[in-house]
């Protein structure tokens, strides 16, 4: 069980393109989703959290223009790079949280397999 | 002071040896607990949810010691799969987590 399915799992375009990653939890409802990059030999660093039917919450330093995240239902969310650029270029992760009430806070978060991003 | 910190390593054992990792955390309220395992290039995956009575799954084995704020993970019979970034991870609370740098173990034959 907890299976998070990320798509795609490697793009590789031109500068000023715009990428949407999908991520999906396939076997629960991700009451809350979370959007990580990587890079090389680096911790995990958080962009954003979100909840089903809201706005996402974006981390310090983060551009929420930039990096537009759509959470629309328990299952699906979205990230939108916007006119992307070689700096961009990354290791975008997705993680999915399920739980309610007590246990809530004993859930762990579930990784898709992330996508390699390569901005030319 | 950082929310969570780990040794980074490397770590670097033979196939067979015990090896065990410790995680600190700064809160005193953080609610759970747990270590994950990533693979070069790869998505981090659950290891396992670390318990107060601490808790065993085959060959590793989780603790946590809410007076001196660590939890630790134990491998025993290391085989070179083993060989990852073990993840420390700590919920301080709702959907607050904070990751630890991760410890790189190497497992040799």
């Amino acid at each position: 069980g907890a299976v998070v399915s990320q798509h795609p799992s490697r793009v590789i375009c031109k500068s000023g393109t715009s990428v949407k990653i999908e991520c999906r939890s396939l076997d629960f409802q991700a009451t809350t989703m979370f959007w990580y990059r990587q890079f090389p030999k680096q911790s995990l660093m958080l962009m954003a959290t979100s909840n089903e039917g809201s706005k996402a919450t974006y981390e310090q330093g983060v551009e929420k223009d930039k990096f537009l995240i759509n959470h629309a239902s328990l299952t699906l969310s979205t990230l939108t790079v916007t006119s992307a650029h070689p700096e961009d270029s990354s290791f975008y992760i997705c993680s999915a949280r399920s739980g309610t009430g007590g246990a809530y806070s004993n859930q762990p978060q579930h990784f898709g397999d992330g996508t390699r991003l390569s901005i030319l | 002071r950082k929310e969570v910190e780990q040794d980074p390593g490397p770590f670097n054992v033979p196939e067979g040896a015990t090896v065990a990792f410790n995680c600190t955390y700064s809160n005193s309220a953080s609610q759970s607990f747990f270590w994950y395992r990533q693979d070069c290039r790869k998505e981090p995956k659950l290891l396992m949810s670390v318990y107060s009575s601490g808790n065993e799954d085959g060959r590793f084995t989780a603790q946590l010691n809410r007076a001196s704020q660590y939890i630790s993970l134990l491998i025993r019979d290391s085989k070179l799969s083993d060989s990852a970034t073990y993840l420390c991870v700590v919920n301080k609370a709702g959907n607050q987590f904070y990751f630890g740098t991760g410890t790189s173990l190497t497992v040799i034959p």
